[in-house]
């Protein structure tokens, strides 16, 4: 079946700090890798995606990229900001009924 | 564009009762899905909802059931709501195909007391 395993939290990073959050995944099929970002009280805002094997997604300084070899996509970022304080989520999907499956999020503390 | 609007952000509902959530999803998304999200399970698929049809359910009792309406709005409801029901409801649409992604809703808070 479709899983996803997702580095364990909570971080604390100081600002400008270097950021990796593990994610592996197990999938049946040829899934699409997502990273996903929940801010407190709201829902999940897309990041990042990618979807086949050696694509790199990107966007906001985040980027990750998808290991078909190693089944991962961590997400990695090269400086911080308190701005970047939230929980992350790690998902793929691989068919047609567009169901997600979700890691079980890492949050991200960033202080000054 | 508008993004997927979901109503009410909070309820709160005693045990044995039952609730209705409502989802708006993007227009021109005809794709609609729900998800649970509590601290012990994290986010739980619930089903999916694609041209009024449900394609895809999670493992959920059958208190919890979705419908879809023709202007691909979604509704679902749970009954006979039991404490285990409090949760962020999330809903999130998407175009049809493979590896969409999904855009979500803020949710609708349940408390259940």
């Amino acid at each position: 079946g479709n899983s996803v395993t997702q580095m364990e939290g909570p971080v604390t990073l100081s600002e400008e700090a270097f950021l990796t959050i593990n994610c592996t995944y197990t999938a049946t099929g040829y899934p699409s890798l997502f990273w996903y970002v929940q801010y407190p009280g709201e829902g999940l805002q897309l990041l990042l995606k990618a979807t086949k094997a050696d694509d790199k997604g990107s966007n906001k300084g985040f980027e990750a990229t998808y290991r078909k070899e190693t089944t991962s996509f961590h997400l990695e970022k090269g400086s911080v900001q308190v701005s970047d304080s939230a929980v992350y989520f790690c998902a793929l999907s691989d068919n047609p009924g567009n169901q997600f499956y979700f890691g079980t999020g890492t949050s991200l503390t960033v202080i000054p | 564009k508008a993004g997927v609007t979901q109503t009410p952000r909070y309820l709160i509902k005693t045990r044995g009762q039952q609730v209705t959530l409502s989802c708006s999803p993007i227009s021109g998304h005809r794709s609609v899905s729900w998800y649970q999200q509590t601290p012990g399970q994290g986010l739980q698929f619930l089903f999916e909802y694609f041209s009024e049809t449900q394609r895809n359910k999670g493992n959920f009792p059958g208190r919890f059931s979705g419908r879809q309406f023709s202007n691909s709005r979604s509704e679902m409801n749970v009954s006979t709501l039991e404490l285990g029901d409090s949760a962020l409801y999330l809903c999130a649409s998407s175009t049809p195909g493979r590896n969409t992604e999904a855009f979500f809703g803020q949710g609708t808070r349940l408390t259940v007391v």
